[in-house]
């Protein structure tokens, strides 16, 4: 079966900072990797999404996240933190395998930023 | 920009009535989910829809749930008797493709749903 584990349920970080939220994976065949952004009282935006392309895979608002298989990791980073990116951030899998577009989300991480 | 529409946005409930969650997928997109969110818990899957019926569902999608595309616009999910536990904020997804070569899904701006 498969999960995604976000190492960190609180992330804090000073405005122009590195941002570094992390996401590892279990899957038994290679999987499509998501990251989704959701800001207060709104719904999941995606950020960016690895489909088996290049393995540095840019996403909107600066982010980007590097698929690893070998540490089943799929990081997302951002060289210099906004006051903006204060939200909560959610690593999904899906499997490449089945009939549908079904998602399997991390527990979340919530990116508070700091002036 | 095409957007993933839910209504209402907020609803409350008696434990024991039935509800209606409402939603409009984007126009060409032929996947359809519904998704919750228990406050403080991870986004968890209920079922998806294609193709006018059910492609897969969670353990969480019992036989108090159903889901229905009435009229090739709306999406819906009817919870039939609400239990306090079924509060959450529940998503509506879509996406143009599922299964091999799935693209991103679009997600809705959620219903929250207070069981009281």
């Amino acid at each position: 079966a498969q999960s995604v584990t976000q190492l960190g349920s609180h992330v804090s970080v000073s405005e122009g900072a590195l941002v570094l939220l992390r996401c590892n994976y279990s899957s038994s065949v290679p999987p499509y990797l998501f990251w989704y952004v959701q800001y207060p009282n709104q719904g999941l935006q995606l950020l960016l999404k690895y489909t088996s392309a290049a393995t540095l895979v840019k996403g909107i608002n600066g982010f980007e996240a590097e698929f690893k298989k070998s540490e089943t990791s799929f990081h997302l980073t951002k060289p210099s933190a906004h006051m903006s990116d204060a939200a909560e951030y959610f690593c999904a899998v899906s499997d490449r395998g089945g009939n549908t577009g079904k998602l399997i989300f991390g527990q979340g991480t919530t990116l508070q930023v700091k002036p | 920009e095409p957007e993933v529409t839910q209504t209402p946005s907020h609803q409350v409930t008696q434990m024991g009535q039935e509800v209606i969650l409402r939603c409009v997928p984007i126009s060409n997109h032929l996947y359809f989910y519904w998704y919750r969110q228990i406050l403080g818990q991870k986004v968890e899957f209920l079922v998806s829809f294609y193709n006018n019926e059910i492609s897969e569902k969670s353990e969480i999608f019992d036989d108090q749930f159903s889901v229905e595309r009435p009229d090739g616009s709306n999406f819906t999910l009817k919870i039939r008797s609400t239990k306090l536990e079924d509060s959450a904020m529940y998503f509506c997804a879509s996406s143009v493709k599922g299964g091999q070569g799935r693209t991103e899904a679009f997600f809705g701006q959620g219903t929250r749903l207070t069981v009281v």
